[in-house]
């Protein structure tokens, strides 16, 4: 079955700490990946997107991410967390052909001063 | 417009009403999904339109949750006889199927149903 899987369901990190965020999924086709940030009461924002090439891709607000493909793995990095990046991520998996995305449960990120 | 545009952003109704929520998807999008987003469930995808092609129905839960898409742009999810586990985000996303920004889809902000 396809899925996506991010085993963290809360994670607290101090200010200025790195931050990584797991993600692995089940997936049939090539996988095309993505992170999105939900902030409270808002919409989906996306992060960083893999469709292929280098597995390591780079995002907005200084996040990256790394495909494994051995591992299936897909984590979200980012090497020094600000306040303002308290929010939900969720990783999501889709296909070339656009269908819907299948997404994880998400992983809330509170930051701690 | 810039962004997707879903309404109305939060909607209270009484169990066993109908409920009509629009998104308007990003001009030029050719692809539209809808995504329930319920405390504890994550994501749950309903309902997508590609072009012109038959809309992917398979993830509405019940016959009491319907779709349309009039001239490939505003799209309308209806839900009848509303029940309390309706109770939800209701999430919009468009995506355009050529191009640089293929398969990436962008959010609205959602509707916020509650049903009493």
């Amino acid at each position: 079955a396809q899925s996506v899987t991010q085993p963290d369901i809360h994670i607290t990190v101090s200010e200025g700490a790195s931050l990584e965020l797991r993600c692995n999924y089940s997936y049939g086709a090539t996988p095309y990946l993505f992170w999105y940030v939900q902030s409270p009461g808002q919409g989906l924002q996306l992060l960083l997107k893999y469709f292929s090439g280098d597995t390591l891709v780079q995002g907005i607000k200084g996040f990256e991410a790394e495909f494994k493909r051995s591992q299936s793995s897909f984590n979200l990095r980012k090497p020094s967390v600000h306040w303002s990046d308290a929010a939900e991520y969720f990783c999501a998996v889709g296909d070339q052909a656009g269908t819907a995305l299948i997404f994880g449960k998400g992983t809330t990120l509170s930051v701690s001063s | 417009g810039a962004g997707v545009s879903q309404s109305p952003s939060n909607k209270v109704t009484e169990k066993g009403k109908d409920v009509e929520l629009r998104c308007d998807p990003i001009s030029g999008h050719t692809a539209l999904y809808w995504y329930r987003q319920s405390l504890g469930q994550g994501l749950e995808f309903l309902i997508y339109f590609q072009g012109n092609s038959a809309p992917d129905k398979s993830g509405l839960p019940s016959d009491r949750f319907s779709a349309e898409r009039t001239g490939g742009s505003v799209s309308t999810l209806t839900i009848q006889r509303t029940q309390q586990e309706d109770s939800a985000v209701y999430l919009c996303a468009s995506s355009l199927l050529s191009g640089r920004a293929k398969n990436i889809q962008y959010f609205g902000a959602g509707t916020r149903l509650s049903v009493l």
